[in-house]
């Protein structure tokens, strides 16, 4: 089946700072890729879709100007988690669409812990 | 709006054991369905894709039902094996919805103790 690789895994940085993680289409092109957020003992909830060559589109209550979003090739999305802040600790994950456009391939997630 | 709930919360059973764990949605338009494998700070691993007209599928000892109508799913685990310890979460993929707008269940934890 389809690759998704996310990056980094895990990652602890300090208030303020920028966290970006990327994702990746290992063995096919994407041209959607969709980001996810996973609160303790909550669901994962969509936050964003990334567009290649194009503006992301954000979910209701997601800032655009903190979650800063670029889709630049068929292969990559990062997500920019910036000035993060504790409340921003967070599971986030990305997936991709097969070519079907009815499954989806997940990425590894990538927990964030701002302290 | 759609809602997809997972019971139970979670689940330990000792090794060897049948078990099922049970998915709701509120809304039956719903295009397929799909269980995921959820280990610790990790990626999620589909397991079975159900889609609308489907009534089941299965892949070695699991098998995942779908009734559309009553907007219920289960998934069969046989003979369970401590390796199969992690949290599974249910999907649905509203009809006429992309990829991106899956809703998640809050997952069923299961523990199978050796």
């Amino acid at each position: 089946g389809a690759v998704v690789s996310q990056h980094p895994s895990r990652v602890i940085c300090k208030s303020g700072t920028s966290v970006k993680i990327e994702c990746r289409s290992l063995d096919f092109q994407a041209t959607t890729m969709f980001w996810y957020r996973q609160f303790p003992k909550k669901s994962l909830m969509l936050m964003a879709t990334s567009n290649e060559g194009s503006k992301a589109t954000y979910e209701q209550g997601v800032e655009k100007d903190k979650f800063l979003i670029n889709h630049a090739s068929l292969t990559l999305s990062t997500l920019t988690v910036t000035s993060a802040h504790p409340e921003d600790s967070s599971f986030y994950i990305c997936s991709a669409p097969g070519h079907r456009n009815t499954e989806a391939f997940f990425g590894q997630g990538t927990r964030l812990t701002v302290v | 709006k759609q809602e997809v709930t997972q019971i139970p919360a979670a689940l330990s059973v000792p090794e060897g054991e049948n078990l099922v764990l049970n998915c709701s949605f509120t809304d039956s338009a719903i295009y397929n369905l799909q269980w995921f494998r959820q280990d610790p700070g990790k990626g999620l691993t589909s397991l079975l894709l159900i889609q609308s007209s489907q009534r089941e599928q299965t892949s070695g000892r699991l098998n995942a039902s779908l009734d559309k109508s009553s907007g219920r799913s289960t998934l069969y685990i046989a003979a369970s094996q401590p390796g199969d310890s992690a949290t599974y979460l249910c999907a649905v993929l509203p009809y006429g919805g992309s990829q991106g707008n899956l809703i998640f269940g809050k997952g069923t934890k299961l523990s199978v103790k050796p």
